[in-house]
């Protein structure tokens, strides 16, 4: 079954520790791996993709195919980075989305 | 810039009433969701629509029903509303040439009393 499994519910770091939100899958086949992000009152997002190996906002994510994991990192966080993130999954059109990271960043 | 609108961010319904979400996009996309989010359930897939007067059930859409009887609009419909029901409710459009990555609406939040 194709699944996406985020294992942190809340991730609560200090301004300027390093980040990382991990993100697992599983999925027959080549999957097309997302992060989409929801700031506070803000609608959700795209934040990157695999495919496009950008470095958003400080954040990248690495496709790792023989651990099945997508984990996003930035080195130094940021007090607004403070959010909801998804990791998401592409299949047919459709995106199957992890129950969600809420990232918490303590001054 | 993508545009998806919904047409209430904010609805009080009472248990039994039928309750209409609308959802309008403009930027000519083929396919459109309709998800809800619950806190420690993320985004679950109501139904969704490859096309006009095409729809596809998702995850869960026991309770509800949707129509697209216009490329841009797409409704999802509770016919009779359970405070289960409760809810963020998002829509979603994607096509083009980026058909894998899904544009959103800013969310309803439902009460259902």
């Amino acid at each position: 079954a194709q699944r996406v499994t985020q294992p942190e519910k809340l991730l609560s770091v200090f301004k300027g520790a390093p980040v990382e939100l991990k993100c697992n899958y599983s999925y027959s086949g080549s999957p097309e791996l997302f992060w989409y992000v929801q700031y506070s009152r803000q609608r959700l997002q795209l934040l990157l993709r695999h495919i496009s190996r950008e470095s958003i906002k400080g954040f990248t994510a690495d496709l790792n195919k023989g651990e099945t994991s997508f984990h996003l990192k930035k080195p130094f966080a940021q007090e607004e980075d403070s959010a909801m993130y998804y990791c998401a999954l592409s299949s047919a059109s459709k995106i199957i989305f992890g129950s969600g990271t809420r990232l918490s960043i303590r001054p | 810039d993508v545009k998806v609108t919904q047409s209430s961010r904010y609805l009080v319904k009472r248990t039994g009433e039928k309750v209409f979400l609308e959802c309008v996009q403009d930027m000519d996309h083929e396919n459109m969701f309709w998800y809800r989010q619950d806190p420690g359930l993320g985004l679950r897939l109501i139904y969704f629509s490859y096309d006009v007067k095409m729809k596809e059930k998702g995850d869960i859409p026991e309770g509800y029903s949707v129509s697209r009887e216009k490329k841009e609009r797409f409704s999802l419909i509770l016919e009779s509303a359970s405070t289960n029901q409760t809810s963020m409710y998002l829509c979603a459009s994607s096509g083009g040439g980026s058909k894998n990555i899904q544009y959103f609406g800013a969310g309803t939040r439902l009460s259902v009393l």
